[in-house]
């Protein structure tokens, strides 16, 4: 079975900083990650996906996510934060090639002050 | 691309009420998932579809739920006989099958509240 370990429930930082939301999982074999962004009260949006290829991951919203294997972490960046990206952020894992049932971590709400 | 739909998105019903929800896949996807999304956690998944076959059950999914997905397009959350434990967001997300690894698209959910 995979897990999902988010760290940090919340993270406060100010506008135009920036920030990285940790992901780390477990897994015994081969998988692809995912980080989805949940706004209130509504479902969740893909930010981007690592499947395999280069280990540095560009998405939406100016977000990036490097995939370490040995330190089995996805780690989320922006190197610059707006108002607007203020939501909870999901990291996922999937093992390859078994439905793509997703397991998500308990999330980090990333709350973006002026 | 309408996106993922589902109905209702609020729910409010009394214990021991049967509720039944309902998800409208994009069109093109014929892998169907169900997960529950309780306060304060990630989504927990349920059960998924491959067109109308239900290939896989989550243990969560107690003899009280049951889904349906009849020919292979909308498919059916019921609870029976709900319980406090029942209130959630309750999610569907689809995805494309047969190339590689779909990403799963999400809908907006529908909350469960039992008073």
């Amino acid at each position: 079975a995979q897990s999902v370990t988010q760290l940090d429930s919340q993270v406060p930082v100010f506008e135009e900083a920036p920030v990285e939301l940790r992901c780390n999982y477990s897994s015994s074999v081969s998988v692809y990650l995912f980080w989805y962004v949940q706004y209130p009260n509504q479902g969740l949006q893909l930010l981007l996906k690592y499947l395999s290829g280069s280990t540095l991951v560009k998405g939406i919203n100016g977000f990036e996510a490097e995939f370490n294997k040995s330190q089995t972490s996805f780690h989320l960046r922006k190197p610059s934060v707006h108002i607007s990206d203020t939501a909870e952020y999901f990291c996922a894992v999937t093992k390859t090639g078994g439905g793509n049932k997703l397991t998500f971590g308990t999330g980090t709400q990333l709350k973006v002050e002026l | 691309d309408t996106g993922v739909s589902q109905n209702p998105r609020h729910k409010i019903t009394k214990r021991g009420q049967n509720v039944t929800f309902r998800c409208d896949p994009i069109s093109e996807h014929n892998r169907l998932y169900w997960y529950r999304q309780t306060l304060g956690q990630g989504p927990e998944f349920l059960t998924y579809f491959q067109n109308e076959a239900q290939l896989e059950k989550s243990r969560l999914l107690s003899d009280r739920f049951s889904a349906e997905r009849p020919k292979g397009s909308f498919s059916t959350l019921e609870i029976q006989r709900t319980e406090q434990g029942d209130s959630a967001m309750y999610l569907c997300a689809s995805s494309p099958s047969g190339q590689g690894v779909g990403p799963q698209h999400f809908g907006d959910g529908t909350r469960l509240s039992i008073l």
